[in-house]
């Protein structure tokens, strides 16, 4: 158990719905990444927060959106879903360099 | 931004052999090599790193190599065992994380 939480594990929903997946980092870490893996792909890096502001950017879509919340949990916002975005959704924790994944949430959009 | 190359995309090894992941980055800035193991359906887990001030670690049958001057990093694990079967995945990092494409292990019995 890495100490990172994650909800759900899996969820299932409908194209142009709108989702939202929560990360808590382990205690005393700053720095939140969130990730997407789809089927047979590696980790596709998609945003990161640091105490409560956005630090970096990667290729996350317009659609999707973040935030960071002064008690450290972060949530991930899918909007309008399409199908290519069942994947497997990461979120991560570091505080002094060492990064520790969440076990995941599991998105299928049908 | 940083650029990390992983090879090969796909490894298989018998039992007993050892198995070698190279790693390339471009960002001289990156001072953070971690190596996480990912089985399927899985959390990617750290399984050993190395800091730009260290040219090895080992942690018994893995070892991490990194030449900073050429920019290479490398995973050694000897003596494999059916259980070394995942994905591994390298990361260079500075502020940021940026992860290699994986590598998909496969010891065969």
């Amino acid at each position: 158990d890495s100490g990172v939480t994650q909800t759900p594990k899996h969820l299932i929903t409908a194209t142009g719905q709108r989702v939202t997946l929560r990360c808590s980092p382990r205690s005393g870490d700053l720095s939140v990444y969130w990730y997407q893996q789809s089927l047979d792909q590696g980790l596709q890096f998609l945003i990161q927060y640091y105490n409560g502001e956005e630090r970096a950017k990667g290729n996350i879509l317009e659609r999707f959106s973040a935030q960071q919340f002064p008690d450290l949990h972060s949530e991930l916002n899918l909007s309008s879903l399409e199908l290519g975005d069942s994947a497997l959704y990461f979120c991560a924790s570091s505080d002094r360099g060492e990064q520790f994944f969440g076990p995941g949430t599991r998105l299928t959009v049908l | 931004g940083e650029n990390v190359e992983q090879h090969p995309s796909t490894l298989s090894v018998q039992e007993g052999d050892s198995a070698v992941i190279k790693c390339t980055y471009s960002d001289s800035a990156s001072n953070y090599f971690p190596w996480y193991k990912q089985e399927l359906g899985k959390r990617p887990q750290l399984i050993i790193d190395i800091r730009s001030n260290v040219g090895e670690k080992k942690d018994q049958r893995i070892a991490v190599t990194l030449n900073k001057t050429a920019k290479h990093f490398s995973l050694h694990i000897t003596e494999t065992q059916p259980e070394d079967s995942a994905v591994y995945f390298c990361a260079a990092a500075d502020n940021q994380f940026y992860f290699g494409t994986g590598t998909s292990l496969t010891v065969i019995p």
